[in-house]
């Protein structure tokens, strides 16, 4: 079956615009989770996902981010007037509520100019 | 708070020796734990992880980590490097069973020379 998947791979944006992010997590899977990972960094957690609820999202760094997840399947991470602080690869992952795995998509590296 | 601490941001073996990435953490509760590997531009794959059954945990390629509560410490082993382990390595802590947010540590560079 097909992994995470995440769409654009790459974004370049200039500062002040607003990006949308994608995340096509794993069919079936409950849970979504959404990472940032600046450069030489580990992953630090944005956000959290049980089905269409957002449980968790203390880890966005300011209100100009935003994740949505309607229907309970795709994830969208919107940031609005890009910074160049938010340059950053974004990670996604899903999971089964029941396992405690985590499976990553590759990855969207955003880079505000 | 959890935290995760590696200790060394680069560490280089030569290829057939033994590898040792250390890893400390920090959790009021008893932790799940997690070892994750990144290949340039592709996302985290999971190694291994502890779920406070055996405190030997075997993985994929070869790899195993080992808890010890003592110590709060969860090192990542290999008894023989081949060259394609070189990359970047990160241990990962959950609270929450690992049905929450990771902390993850700053990741470890792993080198093999020929």
């Amino acid at each position: 079956g097909a992994g995470v998947s995440q769409s654009p791979r790459y974004k370049v944006a200039k500062r002040g615009q607003d990006v949308a992010l994608r995340c096509d997590p794993i069919s079936g899977h409950v849970s979504l989770f959404w990472y940032q990972q600046a450069l030489g960094q580990g992953p630090e957690f944005l956000t959290y996902f049980q089905n269409e609820a957002q449980l968790d999202k203390s880890g966005l760094p300011s209100d100009r981010f935003f994740a949505e997840r309607p229907e309970g399947s795709v994830s969208t991470l919107k940031i609005q007037r890009t910074q160049q602080e938010d340059s950053a690869v974004y990670l996604c992952a899903s999971s089964l509520i029941s396992v405690n795995e985590q499976f990553f998509g590759p990855g969207t590296r955003l880079t505000v100019l | 708070a959890q935290s995760v601490t590696q200790l060394g941001s680069h560490v280089s073996v030569s290829e057939g020796a033994l590898v040792l990435l250390r890893c400390n953490y920090s959790s009021s509760v008893p932790p799940y734990l997690f070892w994750y590997v990144q290949y340039p531009n592709q996302g985290l794959q999971l190694l291994l992880k502890y779920t406070s059954a055996a405190t030997l945990v075997k993985g994929i390629n070869g790899f195993e980590a080992e808890f010890k509560k003592s110590e709060t410490s969860f090192h990542l082993t290999k008894p023989s490097a081949h060259m394609s382990d070189a990359a970047e390595y990160f241990c990962a802590v959950s609270e929450g069973g690992g049905a929450d947010g990771l902390t993850f540590g700053k990741g470890t560079h792993l080198i093999i020379q020929p």
